[in-house]
């Protein structure tokens, strides 16, 4: 499958726990965008890198969110402290600059603060 | 911030009618998008419109942009039950732009 792929699918964690999840981006994607989608409601835009670089973070991205992309490839994000109101589906993201504009959306991570 | 309103919120119909949900904005995009979303997937492109007015296809499905660049429409034609899931309208301001989503309208077929 040469989609964009995230791991993991799932995770439910108590309140106060660190997560973290990975976004492997389709190959030689430069772009890849983080989303958030919470229950009945369309996709938010959180943050995005061109290659290694993060280029633009929305309000929405506290300071209990990291994201990072390293080596221009996957990038992981990252909740520290979570609360109940991070509960969401996590959506990544990606696409080719040069040959083609759409965004690639993966199947998210679920996540469930409890 | 841009907001997009999105309507119907929901809709019940029956397999083989046509639909039309249809997105407003409250500014101006350069780019409207219609994505389908199904039950623990992520959004999937159906339709990209790059230039006020314009019209197109994409098999059972047609969208045109506003021409005041503020709205865009969708129809479904002949409805089959694959087409069950929400749609979601979008915008950008520029093609690499982050992409703002309306709050979806869910399709749902009656047998």
């Amino acid at each position: 499958d040469t989609g964009v792929s995230q791991n993991p699918r799932h995770k439910i964690t108590k309140r106060g726990q660190n997560v973290t999840f990975r976004c492997d981006p389709i190959s030689e994607h430069n772009r890849l965008y983080w989303y958030r989608q919470t229950l009945g409601q369309g996709p938010e835009f959180l943050t995005y890198f061109q290659n290694e670089a993060q280029l633009e973070k929305s309000r929405l991205l506290s300071d209990r969110f990291s994201a990072e992309r390293p080596k221009g490839s996957f990038s992981t994000l990252e909740i520290q402290r979570t609360e109940q109101g991070d509960s969401a589906m996590y959506l990544c993201a990606s696409r080719a600059r040069q040959t083609d504009e759409t965004q690639y959306f993966g199947p998210g991570t679920r996540l469930l603060v409890l | 911030g841009q907001q997009l309103n999105q309507s119907p919120q929901s809709m019940f119909i029956q397999e083989g009618e046509d639909v039309s949900m249809n997105c407003t904005s409250s500014s101006i995009f350069n780019t409207w998008l219609w994505y389908k979303q199904d039950p623990g997937e992520g959004p999937v492109l159906l339709i990209a419109l790059y230039k006020a007015g314009e019209l197109t296809s994409n098999g059972r499905l047609t969208a045109q942009f506003g021409i005041t660049r503020k709205d865009s429409f969708l129809n479904i034609s002949a409805s089959i039950p694959s087409d069950v899931g929400i749609y979601f309208c979008a915008g950008q301001l520029w093609r690499d732009d982050k992409i703002i989503f309306g709050k979806g309208t869910r399709l749902h077929i009656l047998p």
